[in-house]
Protein backbone atom coordinates (compact mmCIF):
# COMPACT_ATOMS: atom_id res chain seq x y z
CA UNK A 1 0.00 0.00 0.00
CA UNK A 2 1.60 3.62 -1.15
CA UNK A 3 1.49 5.45 1.98
CA UNK A 4 3.15 9.39 2.44
CA UNK A 5 3.68 10.93 5.56
CA UNK A 6 4.40 14.32 5.95
CA UNK A 7 5.72 16.01 8.92
CA UNK A 8 7.41 19.36 10.30
CA UNK A 9 4.89 21.28 10.45
CA UNK A 10 3.44 24.25 12.66
CA UNK A 11 3.72 27.72 14.14
CA UNK A 12 6.97 30.04 12.56
CA UNK A 13 7.12 33.56 12.87
CA UNK A 14 7.72 35.79 9.31
CA UNK A 15 10.95 35.58 8.09
CA UNK A 16 12.01 32.58 9.76
CA UNK A 17 12.37 28.81 8.17
CA UNK A 18 10.86 25.23 8.21
CA UNK A 19 11.83 22.14 6.89
CA UNK A 20 9.24 19.74 6.12
CA UNK A 21 9.69 15.96 5.63
CA UNK A 22 7.81 13.44 3.86
CA UNK A 23 8.14 9.59 4.28
CA UNK A 24 7.42 7.42 1.69
CA UNK A 25 6.85 3.44 1.08
CA UNK A 26 5.39 1.18 -0.40
CA UNK A 27 6.68 1.69 -4.06
CA UNK A 28 9.97 2.29 -4.88
CA UNK A 29 10.38 5.81 -4.14
CA UNK A 30 13.80 6.23 -6.35
CA UNK A 31 11.72 5.88 -9.44
CA UNK A 32 9.25 8.48 -8.62
CA UNK A 33 8.83 12.02 -9.33
CA UNK A 34 7.21 13.77 -6.09
CA UNK A 35 6.09 17.21 -5.60
CA UNK A 36 4.74 19.47 -2.71
CA UNK A 37 1.35 20.73 -3.54
CA UNK A 38 -0.16 23.07 -0.81
CA UNK A 39 -3.43 24.76 0.41
CA UNK A 40 -4.12 28.25 1.68
CA UNK A 41 -7.15 27.74 4.56
CA UNK A 42 -10.09 27.17 2.82
CA UNK A 43 -8.45 27.83 -0.55
CA UNK A 44 -7.87 25.68 -3.13
CA UNK A 45 -4.39 23.93 -4.51
CA UNK A 46 -1.41 25.15 -5.52
CA UNK A 47 1.94 23.67 -6.29
CA UNK A 48 5.01 24.52 -4.83
CA UNK A 49 7.64 22.23 -6.15
CA UNK A 50 8.57 18.82 -7.82
CA UNK A 51 11.42 16.84 -8.20
CA UNK A 52 13.07 14.23 -10.57
CA UNK A 53 13.09 10.54 -9.48
CA UNK A 54 17.02 11.06 -9.16
CA UNK A 55 17.40 14.87 -7.60
CA UNK A 56 18.88 16.14 -11.05
CA UNK A 57 15.81 18.12 -11.75
CA UNK A 58 13.99 20.78 -9.75
CA UNK A 59 11.14 22.79 -10.65
CA UNK A 60 9.72 26.00 -8.34
CA UNK A 61 6.48 27.86 -8.83
CA UNK A 62 7.89 31.87 -8.88
CA UNK A 63 6.28 32.72 -5.56
CA UNK A 64 9.01 29.79 -3.31
CA UNK A 65 11.57 30.41 -5.91
CA UNK A 66 14.63 31.44 -4.37
CA UNK A 67 13.14 30.95 -0.60
CA UNK A 68 12.55 27.03 -0.94
CA UNK A 69 14.11 24.03 -1.86
CA UNK A 70 13.18 20.97 -2.90
CA UNK A 71 15.04 17.63 -1.95
CA UNK A 72 15.39 13.84 -1.79
CA UNK A 73 16.93 10.59 -0.48
CA UNK A 74 16.14 7.78 -2.05
CA UNK A 75 18.13 5.61 0.67
CA UNK A 76 15.92 6.85 3.15
CA UNK A 77 12.76 7.38 0.83
CA UNK A 78 12.51 10.49 2.29
CA UNK A 79 11.33 13.65 0.40
CA UNK A 80 11.85 17.21 1.96
CA UNK A 81 11.30 20.99 1.84
CA UNK A 82 13.42 23.80 3.31
CA UNK A 83 11.59 26.93 3.51
CA UNK A 84 13.20 30.18 4.32
CA UNK A 85 12.24 33.48 4.52
CA UNK A 86 8.67 32.58 5.57
CA UNK A 87 6.05 34.89 4.71
CA UNK A 88 1.93 35.07 5.95
CA UNK A 89 0.88 34.24 2.73
CA UNK A 90 2.98 30.56 2.88
CA UNK A 91 0.34 29.64 5.39
CA UNK A 92 -0.95 26.69 4.04
CA UNK A 93 -1.69 22.99 4.55
CA UNK A 94 1.47 21.03 2.97
CA UNK A 95 0.83 17.93 0.98
CA UNK A 96 3.49 15.16 -0.79
CA UNK A 97 2.61 13.90 -3.69
CA UNK A 98 3.47 10.96 -5.85
CA UNK A 99 3.18 11.49 -9.35
CA UNK A 100 3.78 9.91 -12.24
CA UNK A 101 3.26 11.16 -15.80
CA UNK A 102 2.33 14.45 -15.71
CA UNK A 103 -0.67 13.96 -12.69
CA UNK A 104 -0.93 12.93 -8.75
CA UNK A 105 -2.15 9.42 -8.19
CA UNK A 106 -1.16 9.78 -4.51
CA UNK A 107 -1.51 12.36 -1.90
CA UNK A 108 -0.44 12.38 2.04
CA UNK A 109 -2.19 13.31 4.85
CA UNK A 110 -0.96 16.87 5.05
CA UNK A 111 0.92 19.14 7.64
CA UNK A 112 -0.03 22.74 8.38
CA UNK A 113 2.08 25.74 8.27
CA UNK A 114 1.39 28.51 10.15
CA UNK A 115 3.14 31.88 9.29
CA UNK A 116 2.35 34.46 12.33
CA UNK A 117 4.09 37.10 14.98
CA UNK B 1 -2.22 28.12 -17.96
CA UNK B 2 -5.37 29.40 -16.16
CA UNK B 3 -7.94 26.93 -15.01
CA UNK B 4 -11.35 27.96 -14.57
CA UNK B 5 -14.15 25.69 -13.11
CA UNK B 6 -17.96 26.09 -13.89
CA UNK B 7 -20.10 26.48 -11.39
CA UNK B 8 -18.36 27.12 -8.68
CA UNK B 9 -20.75 26.13 -6.15
CA UNK B 10 -23.26 23.05 -7.08
CA UNK B 11 -26.58 22.20 -5.13
CA UNK B 12 -27.97 18.62 -6.38
CA UNK B 13 -30.57 16.44 -5.47
CA UNK B 14 -29.39 12.70 -5.19
CA UNK B 15 -29.62 10.10 -7.45
CA UNK B 16 -30.23 13.14 -10.33
CA UNK B 17 -26.78 14.18 -12.64
CA UNK B 18 -24.18 16.45 -12.06
CA UNK B 19 -22.08 18.09 -14.43
CA UNK B 20 -18.98 20.87 -13.96
CA UNK B 21 -16.97 22.36 -16.85
CA UNK B 22 -13.51 23.17 -16.78
CA UNK B 23 -11.91 25.45 -19.29
CA UNK B 24 -8.12 26.29 -19.75
CA UNK B 25 -6.29 29.26 -21.47
CA UNK B 26 -4.49 27.54 -23.81
CA UNK B 27 -5.03 24.26 -25.44
CA UNK B 28 -3.87 21.37 -22.86
CA UNK B 29 -2.60 19.02 -25.73
CA UNK B 30 1.06 17.89 -24.97
CA UNK B 31 3.87 17.93 -27.96
CA UNK B 32 3.17 13.81 -26.77
CA UNK B 33 0.00 14.27 -28.16
CA UNK B 34 -1.30 13.81 -24.91
CA UNK B 35 -3.94 15.89 -22.85
CA UNK B 36 -3.13 15.88 -19.19
CA UNK B 37 -6.50 17.02 -17.96
CA UNK B 38 -6.63 15.63 -14.15
CA UNK B 39 -9.87 15.73 -11.69
CA UNK B 40 -9.72 15.18 -8.22
CA UNK B 41 -12.11 15.11 -5.47
CA UNK B 42 -11.69 16.43 -1.91
CA UNK B 43 -14.21 15.44 0.86
CA UNK B 44 -14.17 17.09 4.01
CA UNK B 45 -11.54 17.11 5.65
CA UNK B 46 -9.31 14.91 3.47
CA UNK B 47 -7.17 14.73 1.09
CA UNK B 48 -7.85 15.02 -2.12
CA UNK B 49 -8.11 11.49 -4.47
CA UNK B 50 -7.27 11.59 -7.84
CA UNK B 51 -10.21 10.33 -10.24
CA UNK B 52 -10.08 10.49 -13.82
CA UNK B 53 -6.07 11.20 -15.73
CA UNK B 54 -5.15 12.02 -19.22
CA UNK B 55 -9.42 13.72 -19.74
CA UNK B 56 -11.16 10.17 -19.56
CA UNK B 57 -9.08 7.65 -17.64
CA UNK B 58 -10.82 6.39 -14.57
CA UNK B 59 -8.68 5.97 -11.57
CA UNK B 60 -8.85 2.14 -9.64
CA UNK B 61 -11.60 1.75 -7.47
CA UNK B 62 -13.35 4.93 -8.43
CA UNK B 63 -17.21 4.40 -9.55
CA UNK B 64 -18.39 4.30 -12.80
CA UNK B 65 -21.12 7.20 -12.12
CA UNK B 66 -17.79 9.16 -12.85
CA UNK B 67 -16.88 10.23 -16.28
CA UNK B 68 -14.64 12.67 -17.92
CA UNK B 69 -14.96 13.96 -21.09
CA UNK B 70 -13.12 16.49 -23.60
CA UNK B 71 -10.94 18.42 -25.58
CA UNK B 72 -8.38 21.51 -26.64
CA UNK B 73 -9.51 23.65 -23.79
CA UNK B 74 -12.85 21.99 -22.78
CA UNK B 75 -13.47 19.83 -20.31
CA UNK B 76 -16.00 18.22 -18.32
CA UNK B 77 -16.78 15.86 -15.05
CA UNK B 78 -19.85 14.02 -14.70
CA UNK B 79 -21.51 12.33 -12.23
CA UNK B 80 -24.79 10.35 -13.73
CA UNK B 81 -26.00 9.63 -10.30
CA UNK B 82 -25.32 11.92 -7.25
CA UNK B 83 -24.88 9.91 -3.86
CA UNK B 84 -24.01 11.37 -0.49
CA UNK B 85 -20.33 10.46 -0.50
CA UNK B 86 -20.03 12.69 -3.67
CA UNK B 87 -20.43 16.06 -1.51
CA UNK B 88 -16.46 17.46 -1.81
CA UNK B 89 -14.80 19.86 -3.42
CA UNK B 90 -14.27 19.00 -7.39
CA UNK B 91 -10.72 20.34 -8.74
CA UNK B 92 -9.14 20.13 -12.51
CA UNK B 93 -5.69 19.75 -12.76
CA UNK B 94 -3.76 20.43 -16.15
CA UNK B 95 -0.15 19.06 -16.25
CA UNK B 96 0.59 19.76 -20.00
CA UNK B 97 2.86 23.30 -18.84
CA UNK B 98 4.86 24.07 -15.91
CA UNK B 99 3.78 25.42 -13.56
CA UNK B 100 0.72 22.80 -13.34
CA UNK B 101 -2.65 24.51 -12.27
CA UNK B 102 -5.12 23.55 -10.70
CA UNK B 103 -9.06 24.98 -11.19
CA UNK B 104 -10.44 27.07 -8.28
CA UNK B 105 -12.67 24.52 -7.23
CA UNK B 106 -16.60 23.20 -7.36
CA UNK B 107 -18.21 22.61 -4.27
CA UNK B 108 -20.82 20.10 -4.72
CA UNK B 109 -23.48 19.56 -1.97
CA UNK B 110 -26.80 18.03 -1.50
CA UNK B 111 -29.74 20.30 -1.62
Amino acid sequence: EVQLVESGGGLVQPGGSLRLSCAASGFTFSSYWMSWVRQAPGKGLDWVANIKPDGSEKSYVDSVKGRFTISRDNAENSLYLQMNSLRAEDTAVYYCARHPARSVDYWGQGTLVTVSS
Amino acid sequence: VVMTQSPLSLPVTLGQPASISCRSSQSLVHSDGNTYLNWFQQRPGQSPRRLIYKVSNRDSGVPDRFSGSGSGTDFTLQISRVEAEDVGVYYCMQGTQWPWTFGQGTKVEIK
